[in-house]
């Protein structure tokens, strides 16, 4: 099962929104709603910020949302702040029934 | 309150065995999977196992099959990741996590064990 592909860098300006993307194929990302989005700041746990394509978990900026189209998942930041600036990784739940993370993006707020 | 609290630091020889630890508390812990994430230094995470602590289903990564055992003890709350014979490039920070939201999103996550193999 190989790594979902994100792009490794993406940076915008305070205010500004950014979207990443996550690909995958018809096994993972394209055949199931369970693409989860986790935000991960140096020397910190991951922290689930998107689960089911576009659901945010109770206390998650409005800011933040998903969405899914084909293969391809995609996290939108909008209104970014200094504090978004983070790693950022796609997971889905795959055929093999089991899960596969993305490789990871670093979000850099300019 | 959910807690996921892992085992402190290892420093292990290239050969030598170990078991970290992920004790689980304020959930009943059969009722949810675990699951055990790989991050080596500077790179991504990977997941590497999970288990259903209730029947004690075990699903591996291909990646990991064979490397690693993953296991949990119901009478005390604690899932477990050991290896038999450790290698440098198992060097790491690893991670336990619980599904919470919905089963396929890992919610709650353990503080990490940071794992260095070094001869």
């Amino acid at each position: 099962q190989s790594a979902l592909t994100q792009p490794a860098s993406v940076s915008g300006s305070p205010g500004q929104s950014i979207t990443i993307s996550c690909t995958g194929t018809s096994s993972d990302v394209g055949d199931y709603n369970y693409v989860s989005w986790y935000q991960q700041h140096p020397g910190k746990a991951p922290k689930l910020m998107i689960y089911e394509v576009s659901n945010r978990p109770s206390g998650i900026s409005n800011r933040f949302s998903g969405s899914k189209s084909g293969n391809t998942a995609s996290l939108t930041i909008s209104g970014l702040q200094a504090e978004d600036e983070a790693d950022y990784y796609c997971s889905s739940y795959t055929s093999s029934r089991f899960y596969v993370f993305g490789t990871g993006t670093k979000v850099t707020v300019l | 309150e959910v807690q996921l609290v892992q085992s402190g630091a290892e420093v292990k020889k290239p050969g030598e065995s170990l078991k970290i630890s992920c004790k689980c508390s304020g959930y009943s812990f059969t009722n949810y999977w675990i699951g055990w994430v790989r991050q080596m230094p500077g790179k991504g995470l990977e997941w590497m196992g999970i288990i259903n602590p209730g029947d004690s289903d075990t699903r591996y990564s291909p990646s990991f099959q064979g490397q690693v055992t993953i296991s949990a003890d119901k009478s005390i709350t604690t899932a477990y990741l050991q290896w038999s014979s450790l290698k440098a490039s198992d060097t790491a920070m690893y991670y336990c996590a619980r599904p919470g939201y919905s089963s396929s999103s890992f919610y709650y996550w353990g503080q990490g064990t940071q794992v260095a193999v070094s001869s």
